[in-house]
């Protein structure tokens, strides 16, 4: 299995906090992405880092930030969380990007619940 | 909106093959078909993928169609552990994989 970890795991927080998801890799992959999966939805991107400092918005980036300081972290902010943000959230990984025959890996996921 | 139809479900005798089969009648020339599966919660697991010609690795087999308008993933010997959720994709672009519902395969002793 491809090195990726995420933290927390799971976490339960309230409307309008705060909240910083993190995802670690030690493969040295240049691309990095967050998904998030609801029920009826499958996995929807958010947004993607292909580089240290060089993010692009996903399907669904509205109410997400997202950084990369380091090549192998990239987080996922949440302003001010809202109940619409309870999800699975995953990260995955690839070594390339841009060309389509090269395969994503993803990491084992966080369980996010806003009250 | 994912631009393939999987069935949502289907059943697989413990090993038999199962025939995982997908639709993508609008694919273009220069995207490739991937197919992914995710067992309970876990991360999606990648399986295999290919743009015109068949592909076999140690986990399953893809074949495509001639005219490349539909594929189907074969598990050759199906065992409890592959019952998941299995994701048909079609894509050129690795920052676009749209994941629709998907095919659940139930693996039955």
């Amino acid at each position: 299995d491809a090195g990726i970890t995420q933290s927390p795991r799971h976490k339960v927080t309230e409307t309008g906090t705060p909240v910083t998801l993190r995802c670690h890799q030690t493969e040295n992959h240049r691309y990095m992405y967050w998904y998030r999966q609801d029920p009826g939805h499958g996995l929807r991107l958010i947004h993607y880092s292909y580089g240290v400092k060089d993010t692009d918005k996903g399907e669904v980036s509205d109410g997400y930030s997202v950084s990369r300081s380091k090549t192998e972290d990239f987080l996922l902010t949440l302003e001010s969380a809202t109940s619409s943000q309870t999800s699975v959230y995953f990260c995955a990984i690839s070594e390339e990007g841009i060309y389509a025959a090269d395969t994503q890996y993803f990491g084992p996921g966080t369980r996010l619940t806003v009250l | 909106d994912a631009k393939t139809t999987q069935p949502p479900s289907m059943d697989c005798a413990e090993g038999r093959a199962a025939n995982l089969p997908c639709n993508h009648s609008t694919i273009s020339g220069n995207e490739y078909v991937y197919w992914y599966r995710q067992i309970h919660s876990q991360g999606p697991q990648y399986i295999i993928h290919g743009l015109k010609n068949n592909e076999t690795n140690e986990m399953a087999s893809l074949i495509i169609t001639e005219d490349r308008k539909s594929s189907t993933l074969i598990l050759p010997h199906a065992t409890l552990r592959d019952t998941a959720v299995y994701y048909c994709i079609v894509t050129f672009n690795n920052n676009d994989m749209r994941f629709g519902a998907g095919t659940r395969l139930t693996v039955k002793p």
